[in-house]
């Protein structure tokens, strides 16, 4: 079975400042997704950034990257320019690309993080 | 095109009632998952349903829960006998057909949740 890790239950960041998310996952597969979730007090699950592994080019979304290593098994999230509306609950998930499988489709999550952006 | 619904948004229930929870997803998908986040927690699969089939509940609780996703209407999620560490909220998501025509075939989109209290 899959897991993910996230080990900071809270971090904090500067507005304009940069912050990083840390994740780890374990997983026997070599075939999968990943992804950064938001979660803001709406409680409004929000994709922010996902990763397929077979790619080695690191995904980009405006502000937010990722950070991915596959051989280490660490998938980090980087907030660049924080800004205020970026406070929230980040939530890191894996999901298996193979199509064989009933374990397709479910999305597996980490603890979370909470991120607060001070002004 | 309007985004996942679920209702209720919040759903009180005394200990030993039932709880019914609906999720419509988006235009053009036919998969479903149903997920639960306890107070503090991530996200835990619970059960994943295509139209009038359900494909993986290894995250369903053995009793008191069912789910179905019929041909007509939304999914259901069904809580009997409900206790008070049932209490969390329930976020519903929907993707299209793995060959996807509407979105990514491999992104999930959640609805706003339902917060179910039991007291």
């Amino acid at each position: 079975a899959q897991t993910v890790t996230q080990s900071q239950p809270e971090m904090s960041v500067q507005e304009a400042e940069t912050v990083t998310l840390s994740c780890t996952y374990d997983t026997s597969e070599s075939d999968y997704y990943l992804f950064w979730y938001k979660q803001p007090p709406s409680r409004q699950m929000i994709l922010v950034i996902r990763q397929e592994a077979y790619k080695q080019q690191n995904a980009t979304e405006n502000r937010f990257s990722v950070n991915f290593q596959k051989a280490a098994k660490s998938f980090s999230l980087k907030i660049s320019d924080s800004q205020l509306g970026d406070a929230a609950m980040y939530f890191c998930a894996y999901r298996t690309r193979s199509a064989g499988g009933t374990s397709y489709g479910k999305l597996t999550f980490g603890q979370g993080t909470i991120l607060t952006v001070h002004p | 095109n309007a985004g996942v619904m679920q209702n209720p948004r919040h759903l009180v229930r005394r200990r030993g009632q039932e709880a019914r929870l609906r999720c419509s997803p988006m235009k053009g998908h036919s998969h479903v998952y149903w997920y639960r986040q306890l107070p503090e927690e991530g996200l835990k699969f619970m059960v994943y349903l295509q139209k009038e089939n359900i494909i993986d509940e290894s995250g369903m609780p053995k009793e008191r829960f069912s789910a179905e996703f019929p041909k007509e209407g939304p999914s259901i999620l069904r809580i009997q006998q409900v206790v008070r560490g049932d209490s969390a909220a329930y976020f519903c998501a929907s993707s299209p057909p793995r060959q996807g025509l509407a979105g990514s075939s491999y992104e999930q989109y959640f609805g706003p949740g339902t917060r179910l209290t039991v007291t």
